[in-house]
């Protein structure tokens, strides 16, 4: 298995503000996957980021908007920028080994 | 495209009565991976099973059971005298095999509320 870690556990933020949220895992991984869960609703995925070259944003995500940070082999971010009300959403960190995809708590925002 | 459906938005029983979540997946690949996952109102997501496509055996633990047929593209999961703890919302989901066999399509979750 993996243990993901992810700060913070939920914040409440002011619109038109970032928020960065970090992902630790407890070994080395070759891709760490973002995925944002809206209200009540499914898992999506934002992007999937690899150690030593940008992210890769799937359709309806931009970079400006979530820039994403992969230093090395166990750690990555996320910030949600410029935040409306509209983002308010559970943000999880992925990652996978042997077939299985392990999820970190997840980060529950929202923004007033 | 791929794509998984979950056309049970929302169940709700009495304790130990069976209950089956339906899921149905669209893929053009041949070689693919299914997964279940539960994630409770604490809102983590709890891993609980993955099927790869050559392995159409059904699969038991517990309470929990799946059945895939391939023949009608579904992976679905019956709990086997449902248990309060069991509520939660429960997702399907299908991943690609090969380089992006981590990166998961979820289905829109089925919200399974179990009654005492």
């Amino acid at each position: 298995s993996a243990v993901i870690s992810q700060k913070p556990s939920r914040d409440i933020c002011q619109r038109g503000t970032s928020l960065t949220i970090q992902c630790q895992v407890d070994s080395q991984v070759t891709m760490m996957f973002w995925y944002r869960q809206q209200p009540g609703q499914s898992l999506t995925l934002i992007a999937t980021a690899n150690q030593g070259s940008e992210a890769t944003y799937e359709s309806g995500f931009v970079i400006d908007k979530f820039p994403i940070s992969r230093p090395n082999l166990t750690f990555s971010t996320l910030t949600v920028s410029n935040m409306s009300p509209e983002d308010s959403s559970i943000y999880l960190c992925s990652v996978g080994r042997r077939g299985e995809a392990f999820f970190g708590q997840g980060t529950r925002l929202t923004v007033v | 495209a791929q794509k998984v459906t979950q056309a049970q938005t929302e169940i709700s029983v009495v304790e130990k009565e069976d209950v089956t979540l339906d899921c149905v997946y669209e893929t053009r690949d041949t070689t693919y991976y299914l997964f279940w996952y539960k994630q409770p109102p604490s809102g983590e997501l709890v891993f609980l099973i993955r099927r790869n496509s050559f392995d159409e055996q059904n699969e038991i633990s517990g309470r929990y059971s799946w059945n895939f047929q391939k023949s009608t593209s579904s992976f679905n999961f019956t709990i086997t005298a449902s248990q309060v703890v069991d509520s939660a919302v429960y997702f399907c989901a299908l991943s690609e095999a090969g380089r992006d066999t981590d990166k998961l399509i979820f289905g829109t979750g089925t919200r399974l509320q179990v009654f005492p």
